[in-house]
């Protein structure tokens, strides 16, 4: 089975300034999709990034990006020019890419602080 | 586009009382997702659906979860009797693979059993 392990608790980060969120996974799989999703104190995920595992190219969301190193099997987030709104619980998650629509397998979340 | 519709938001509950959740995903969507958060953990897969039917069921207590979708939109969970460790927040999320891989999530329930 798939696992997902985020080893930061807890970072904070000042405004404006950048921030990397950690992420690891374990998988025989080759072909999956990772992702990261932010959860607000309102309850409701809300997917930031999302990275294919066939493509090299690591992906870009406007401030947000990822370092993907698949041989690694790390999936970073990096926040640059952080915002009060990005403070946050934030998942990292594995989909399988076999056929079917497989569930999204979750890590146990970083709460991310920033400091005005 | 509508997102995916939980409610209710909060319930509060005693120990051996039922409750139920209700989830409308976003439309056309076939899979449908539900996962318990327990507080600082992340979210739990206990069941999902391809349409009307059961893809895996093998996280949820049967002994007193049960979930269904009928007609292949929206989907009921009920826990009975609750245990003071189902509080959570219970999460329903919807997919349509070929729009792309990512999962949609409603607002969740926040379940606390007294």
């Amino acid at each position: 089975a798939q696992t997902v392990t985020q080893s930061q608790p807890e970072m904070s980060v000042q405004e404006a300034e950048t921030v990397t969120l950690s992420c690891t996974y374990d998988t025989s799989e080759s072909d999956y999709y990772l992702f990261w999703y932010k959860q607000p104190p309102s309850r409701q995920m809300i997917l930031v990034i999302r990275q294919e595992a066939y493509k090299q190219q690591n992906a870009t969301e406007n401030r947000f990006s990822v370092n993907f190193q698949k041989a690694a099997k790390s999936f970073s987030l990096k926040i640059s020019d952080s915002q009060l709104g990005d403070a946050a619980m934030y998942f990292c998650a594995y989909r399988s890419a076999r056929s079917g629509n497989t569930p999204l397998v979750f890590g146990k979340g970083t709460r991310l602080s920033v400091i005005a | 586009e509508a997102g995916v519709a939980q409610s209710p938001r909060y319930k509060i509950i005693e120990k051996r009382q039922s409750v139920a959740f209700w989830c409308n995903p976003i439309s056309g969507h076939a899979t449908l997702y539900w996962y318990q958060q327990i507080l600082g953990q992340g979210p739990k897969l206990l069941i999902q659906f391809q349409n009307n039917g059961v893809v895996d069921d093998s996280q949820l207590p049967k002994d007193r979860f049960s979930a269904e979708r009928l007609k292949g939109v929206d989907s009921t969970l009920k826990i009975q009797p609750a245990k003071l460790e189902d509080s959570a927040v219970y999460l329903c999320a919807s997919s349509l693979l070929i729009s792309g891989p990512e999962a949609f999530f409603g607002q969740g329930t926040r379940l606390t059993v007294v």
